[in-house]
């Protein structure tokens, strides 16, 4: 079954709007990871948030982590048309499985 | 770094025959995972070795599927028979600690007809 479940599941916005995606998860974890997809490609790790850790930034991304409502949220500050793409959040239990939600796909339109 | 090395990239065969996919992770990472791709179920975990040990094939479908990781530096996910319903974009990462970033192959889109 699914650990981590996005919301919502498709974001469609301007260039230069931010987009902001969530991921919801069941049990307790180690850590939780962003990655990106281009369609028909890998994915590409974005960023790693350990379960000890609230808010993580790396360039335009800033990720948060709320343990207590098993939740975190990915923002992408002033959109590109370049950030089209799918966003998975993934969770990481103590076994050292990494199970990836359903996916948000973000449009960002010109 | 090459990065994670998947092939064949594109893959036809005919419902029966066997299918077999190969791998080769990073060098010097330990951890490595097969994952499936489909629209309708996403991207499920099939299974994932540490230190060419395999540590959790739950995912793994049926019978049929089978994975293999001989040394670090190769693995193989065989099909055999193949059905229509395993058609899919097979992938297959690496990392260099357990539990830590995955870095993700081109994948392997599986048609069987």
């Amino acid at each position: 079954s699914q650990q981590g479940e996005e919301d919502p599941q498709a974001l469609s916005i301007q260039e230069g709007e931010n987009a902001t995606m969530n991921c919801s998860y069941k049990t307790s974890i180690n850590n939780l990871q962003w990655y990106r997809q281009n369609s028909g490609r890998g994915l590409v790790h974005l960023i790693l948030i350990r379960s000890n850790e609230r808010e993580k930034h790396s360039g335009r991304l800033r990720v948060t982590l709320d343990t207590s409502k098993k939740s975190s949220s990915l923002l992408i500050t002033a959109s590109r048309a370049a950030d089209t793409a799918s966003y998975f959040c993934a969770t990481n239990n103590q076994g050292g499985k990494l199970i990836f939600g359903q996916g948000t796909e973000l449009s960002v339109k010109p | 770094d090459a990065g994670v090395i998947q092939s064949p990239r594109h893959e036809v065969t005919e419902m029966g025959q066997e299918v077999t996919l190969r791998c080769k992770p990073i060098s010097g990472h330990n951890s490595l995972f097969w994952y499936r791709q489909t629209m309708m179920r996403g991207l499920e975990l099939l299974i994932y070795f540490n230190n060419n040990v395999p540590i959790d094939d739950s995912g793994m479908p049926e019978d049929r599927f089978s994975a293999k990781m001989p040394n670090a530096s190769f693995s193989t996910l065989k099909i055999q028979p193949s059905e229509p319903r395993d058609s899919a974009v097979y992938f297959c990462a690496s990392s260099r600690e357990w539990g830590e970033k995955l870095f993700f192959g081109s994948g392997t889109q599986l048609s069987v007809l």
